[in-house]
């Protein structure tokens, strides 16, 4: 069975920094990209940005761009999203998916709540 | 680029049909054959249910059928069953570095 499994839910403060991660499997972890969505409470999912696991090559959405940083690890077959000076804005699940080309994201990971708050 | 548009709620009765609209651009919907519907459930990560505009992943039910006219997209359930009411988003591909979702539409089935 395909799978993503995302780490646990974190609470942490503005400034902090914070990485989580996604790891796959049940399929050839560099035969497809990983990409990272946020989801905010109430709203579509936002699409982050993307990884190859074989050179870890990354496109980021603009939106985005200079904000987060993803990884990867082939040994652990992992992907991270990281940031460096956490907002209280970034408070939202955020969600790792296999990209299968075009706007085709599957399957999905559980989700990982991050919550931001002095 | 603007999230695609969807309206916030539809509903309809067991074994009646709903179709759920998306509208986006000519630079988006209207320019690719990207487009792609998924089905989330509260507290649940979102399920792929069609892809390029028509495809249903293998294991997803007949019931969910997809189309395309011009900038908008349509996604119709039918013979609704309790089990489909969900929250419903549409996505476009709109080049590498861009990645449309609707706002989702609320599906309550009566």
């Amino acid at each position: 069975e395909v799978q993503l499994v995302q780490s646990g839910a974190e609470v942490k403060k503005p400034g902090e920094s914070l990485r989580i991660s996604c790891t796959a499997s049940g399929y050839s972890f560099t035969s497809f990209w990983i990409t990272w969505l946020r989801q905010m409470p109430g709203k579509g999912p936002e699409w982050m940005g993307k990884i190859d696991p074989t050179d870890s090559y990354t496109t980021y959405s603009p939106s985005f761009q200079g904000h987060v940083t993803i990884s990867a690890d082939k040994s652990a077959n992992s992907v991270y999203l990281q940031w460096t000076s956490l907002k209280t804005s970034d408070t939202a699940v955020y969600y790792c998916a296999r990209w299968k080309g075009g706007s085709s994201f599957d399957p999905w990971g559980q989700g990982t709540l991050v919550t931001v708050s002095s | 680029q603007s999230a695609l548009t969807q309206p916030a709620s539809v509903s309809g009765s067991p074994g009646q049909s709903i179709t759920i609209s998306c509208t986006g651009s000519s630079g988006d919907i209207g320019a690719f054959n990207f487009v792609s519907w998924y089905q989330q459930r509260p507290g649940k990560a979102p399920k792929l249910l069609i892809f390029e505009v028509t495809e249903r992943p293998s294991g997803v039910s007949s019931r969910f059928s997809a189309s395309k006219a011009g900038n908008t997209a349509s996604l119709t359930v039918s013979g609704l069953q309790a089990e489909d009411e969900a929250d419903y988003y549409c996505s476009s591909y709109a080049g590498s570095k861009v990645l449309l979702f609707g706002g989702g539409t609320k599906l309550t089935v009566l």
